[in-house]
């Protein structure tokens, strides 16, 4: 099983300013990586597809980049319904695994 | 509008079952691999089970295998997932996932990308006597 690791924990950030979110896996997952957003009480949000690609209706403040077995999300000038919960996923081994988490929130 | 919507959550005994089922439309259902994921209560995400387009290949989770069944119907745009066995660490929000895509040669898909572009707003397993 890929085990992914998503650093930090959690994130303080101010309105603005740049986020940056990183996972690891623990082997080679190619391009095939997602991040995802979760807000309190729904359901997640597909944000960046194949390490780089966002989603549709995502703005372009979200970006995504790294492969192989490192990967970051940048959010480049934060907004307030930015802050919550994301999550990193390989999907190119079975299990499809997922990070942790990291909680971005309002410093 | 694409939209996914679950039911058949609830309370059941551990030992018990439970099937939950998911509505799809939208898409044009039978082209995109489906899924399963759940969320623990406070917990992160945890893929559940995944099945082809055509039905023909299911995966799953070794912490469901053998215990829990994927499976759907194309002509009525439905995903189920037999959930047998259940035990206390089952309990969860199960959320139905649209895969993102395949990969077509020749008009025949050869493989799909399970990342999850559509997620339903989810149902809520209880396992507890």
């Amino acid at each position: 099983e890929i085990v992914m690791t998503q650093s930090p924990a959690t994130l303080s950030v101010s309105p603005g300013e740049r986020a940056t979110l990183s996972c690891r896996a623990s082997q080679s997952v190619s391009s095939n990586f997602a991040w995802y957003q979760q807000k309190p009480g729904q359901a997640p949000r597909l944000l960046i597809y194949e390490t780089s690609t966002r989603a549709t209706g995502i703005p372009a403040r979200f970006s995504g980049s790294g492969s192989g077995t490192e990967f970051t999300l940048t959010i480049s000038s934060l907004q307030s319904e930015d802050f919550a919960v994301y999550y990193c996923q390989q999907y190119n081994n079975w299990p499809l695994t997922f990070g942790q988490g990291t909680r971005l929130e309002i410093k | 509008e694409v939209q996914l919507v679950e039911s058949g959550g609830g309370l059941a005994q551990p030992g018990g079952s439970l099937r939950l089922s998911c509505a799809a439309s939208g898409f044009t259902f039978s082209s995109y691999a489906m899924g399963w994921v759940r969320q623990a209560p406070g917990k992160g995400l945890e893929w559940v089970s995944s099945i082809v387009g055509d039905g023909g290949n299911t995966y799953c989770a070794d912490s469901v295998k053998g215990r829990f069944t994927i499976s759907r119907d194309n002509s009525k745009n439905a995903l189920s997932l037999q959930m047998n066995s259940l035990r206390a660490e089952d309990t969860a929000v199960y959320y139905c996932v649209k895969s993102g895509g395949a990969i077509m040669v020749r008009g025949v898909i050869v493989s799909y990308f399970y990342y999850m572009d559509v997620w339903g707003k989810g149902t809520t397993v209880t396992v507890s006597s």
